[in-house]
């Protein structure tokens, strides 16, 4: 069966600091990654997708970017968080030419 | 007008009633409709999949779709306190090619189920 795990769980960084986001699924080959972002009261708001190695779009300018190094492998990261990068992230992955998504326990980043 | 409209409640209703959730939507290209259950401070989990017109039960709850109306209800029966939770509604067209199906959220209602 399919797993996607995330980590870290929790994560609370200064602002100017640096991010680093793993998602890694296990028991699927090729699936399209998402990354979005939850905040209160807000809904998911998406972030990345990768339908490949190396293939990533961007849904919203910001200072965050993704990188997909291997096939079952999606990273998100910043160079310098601000304030307003505070929420949960949550990673997801689909099987190719279907859209049901699966999701990650996610992340909850604080940035003070 | 949003892609996507849903009441974020919050609803509250004593253990044992029946739940009605919904969603309404303005694109009638949406041909795949699905609703996520998402417990405090957890990833949201998958929890009916529907495909165009109609209805889908799995237990204690069933999933329709009215296309004509662009209107989808996520009903549970014999609700218990375990039920309590969010609920998302999600759509999307139908994509296939590599491409990649980008589901369209609803904000989710927030549902509390008293013993």
């Amino acid at each position: 069966s399919q797993t996607i795990h995330q980590w870290p769980a929790t994560l609370v960084q200064p602002v100017g600091s640096p991010l680093s986001l793993e998602c890694t699924v296990e028991g699927t080959s090729n699936p399209n990654l998402y990354w979005y972002r939850q905040a209160a009261g807000r809904g998911l708001q998406l972030l990345f997708y990768s339908v490949g190695i190396g293939q990533i779009s961007s849904e919203v300018p910001q200072n965050l970017s993704a990188s997909r190094p291997q096939d079952r492998q999606f990273i998100l990261s910043s160079k310098k968080l601000l304030l307003s990068d505070s929420g949960f992230y949550l990673c997801a992955w689909s099987v190719q030419a279907t859209d049901t998504q699966y999701f990650g326990p996610g992340t909850r980043l604080t940035v003070l | 007008q949003k892609e996507v409209e849903q009441d974020p409640g919050p609803l509250s209703v004593p253990e044992g009633a029946i739940v009605s959730l919904n969603c309404t939507y303005s694109n009638s290209a949406f041909q795949y409709f699905m609703w996520y259950r998402q417990y405090s401070r957890k990833g949201p989990e998958l929890l009916m999949y529907t495909y165009s017109s109609g209805n889908k039960e799995d237990g204690r709850f069933t999933a329709q779709v009215d296309k004509s109306s662009k209107y989808i209800s996520l009903f549970i029966r014999d609700s218990q306190p375990s039920d309590s939770a969010t609920y998302l509604c999600a759509m999307s067209v139908a994509n296939y090619g590599g491409s990649q199906g980008n589901l369209i959220f609803g904000k989710g209602t927030k549902l509390s189920v008293k013993p």
